[in-house]
């Protein structure tokens, strides 16, 4: 089945490590965006990408780095330099304009990132 | 710098009654979205709306599009239960380097 798979589902950091969250797609999708949210919360937008090998800043990237290698796939590192990294980190993809009018933007099922 | 405001921010409403969540974004848009979150859980698409005018309906959920006004609304009809939630809208902006930003949220709650 297509869809959007974020792993793992729970990770736990202690200070001062960096951590990988994946991010996998087989949609198709070009656009593909990484969110924060926090207890209560709404999501903030921190990365997105409309093709490989491109990416840009949202409203917290700060802390944050990405790579897009791959059409399917958008890895979201949290580095030592995010000082309150623990939130629930939200992955999702679109199909780019250029793909049709119809689009949705589908989510993966998150990662709850804890810092002990 | 675009902004997506909700409202209200929570809303008790009791099952059987009708009632409308506001949508209202400060710049143009190519596209709206209607989402839906669980506690604990992800993000669910229940709408797409590309147009002036666009109207959908999914069950005892409606949502619609007035982009002269930037205003999107998602109406509630004979509430239930199930439907105890937070509901997103979200913005398509930058056409041709799409961003897609997220209104605070209204977090639902149908009492019996």
């Amino acid at each position: 089945d297509g869809g959007i798979t974020q792993s793992p589902k729970y990770l736990f950091r202690k200070e001062g490590q960096n951590v990988t969250l994946s991010c996998e797609q087989n949609l198709n999708h070009d656009a593909m965006y990484w969110y924060r949210q926090d207890p209560g919360q709404g999501l903030r937008l921190i990365y997105y990408s409309q093709i490989v090998n491109d990416f840009q800043k949202g409203d917290i990237a700060e802390g944050y780095s990405v790579s897009r290698e791959k059409k399917e796939s958008f890895p979201l590192t949290v580095t030592s330099a995010q000082k309150n990294p623990t939130a629930f980190y939200l992955c999702a993809s679109s199909i780019d304009r250029g793909g049709g009018l119809n689009t949705e933007a589908f989510f993966g099922q998150g990662t709850r990132l804890t810092v002990v | 710098e675009l902004k997506v405001e909700q409202n209200p921010l929570f809303l008790s409403m009791q099952e059987g009654k009708n009632y409308t969540i506001y949508c209202n974004y400060s710049t143009t848009s190519d596209r709206l979205y209607w989402y839906r979150q669980d506690p604990g859980k992800s993000l669910e698409s229940l709408f797409v709306l590309l147009s002036n005018g666009a109207v959908k309906q999914e069950g005892r959920l409606m949502a619609s599009l007035d982009t002269k006004a930037r205003l999107s609304t998602l109406h509630i009809t004979a509430a239930v239960h199930d439907l105890s939630a937070t509901y997103f809208c979200a913005v398509v902006t930058n056409f041709g380097n799409e961003k897609l930003t997220f209104g605070t949220g209204t977090r639902l709650t149908i009492i019996p």
